[in-house]
């Protein structure tokens, strides 16, 4: 696609249920990120995937977060039993290759809300 | 100013000035750092880029200063344009190729 899509754009979910994020990247693009983004504050990485290479998911914050990425293309992020702390913008990212420099491009983002 | 809780710090200046916002990093290890624009609802957009081997890079309206004495990052926006109005954060690599993280960001009002 043009762009770097997510959905859905918000999600309204209550406390303790399960939540999926999806993140399509530019094609062609082999690494994409995960940040989060909590009201006011700078982004939280969360997670990379680079071609076919085992993941970085040392910015999970607690093992109810799980990411994958089927084919090298989509993304999925789960988040099992929402918690209130969870809300937060997730921000998706894609590049040609790993280096968040010019070729970066974020999607707009999943507003999660959890009541 | 420093951000406590949800208050960002904030910058407001006139239309045709010009706007520095500035960044401390943390980790001594960086030697990448970018400057993104966040606009109301969208996601981050780069900017401009410097690496630890340079202490200046100018774009269009746009310079970026590194001082690594202090751990200091600074972004020069000449003639400030409403279209400027946004979220502006700084990110370090911390030696790493793909892993930033990101201040927390400054608002920039521009006043017509």
């Amino acid at each position: 696609g043009a762009g770097v899509s997510q959905s859905p754009s918000n999600k309204v979910t209550e406390k303790g249920k399960d939540v999926e994020l999806r993140c399509d990247p530019i094609s062609g693009h082999t690494a994409l990120y995960w940040y989060r983004q909590s009201l006011g504050q700078g982004l939280e990485f969360l997670i990379y995937f680079q071609g076919n290479s085992a993941p970085d998911k040392s910015g999970l914050p607690s093992d109810r977060f799980s990411a994958e990425r089927t084919g090298g293309s989509v993304s999925t992020l789960t988040i099992q039993r929402t918690q209130q702390e969870d809300s937060a913008v997730y921000l998706c990212a894609s590049s040609l290759e790993g280096q968040m420099n010019t070729e970066a491009f974020f999607g707009q983002g999943t507003r999660l809300t959890v009541v | 100013g420093e951000n406590v809780g949800l208050h960002l710090p904030t910058l407001s200046v006139q239309e045709g000035d010009n706007s520095i916002i500035n960044c401390a990093y943390s980790n001594s290890a960086s030697d990448y750092f970018i400057w993104y624009k966040q606009e109301s609802g969208k996601g981050p957009q780069f900017i401009i880029d410097i690496r630890s081997n340079m202490d200046k890079r100018q774009g269009q309206r746009v310079t970026v200063l590194l001082n690594k004495t202090v751990k200091h990052l600074s972004l020069q926006i000449a003639a400030t344009q409403p279209g400027d109005s946004a979220v502006y954060f700084c990110a370090e690599n911390g030696g790493s190729n793909y892993k930033l993280t990101f201040g927390k960001g400054t608002l920039l009002t521009v006043n017509p």
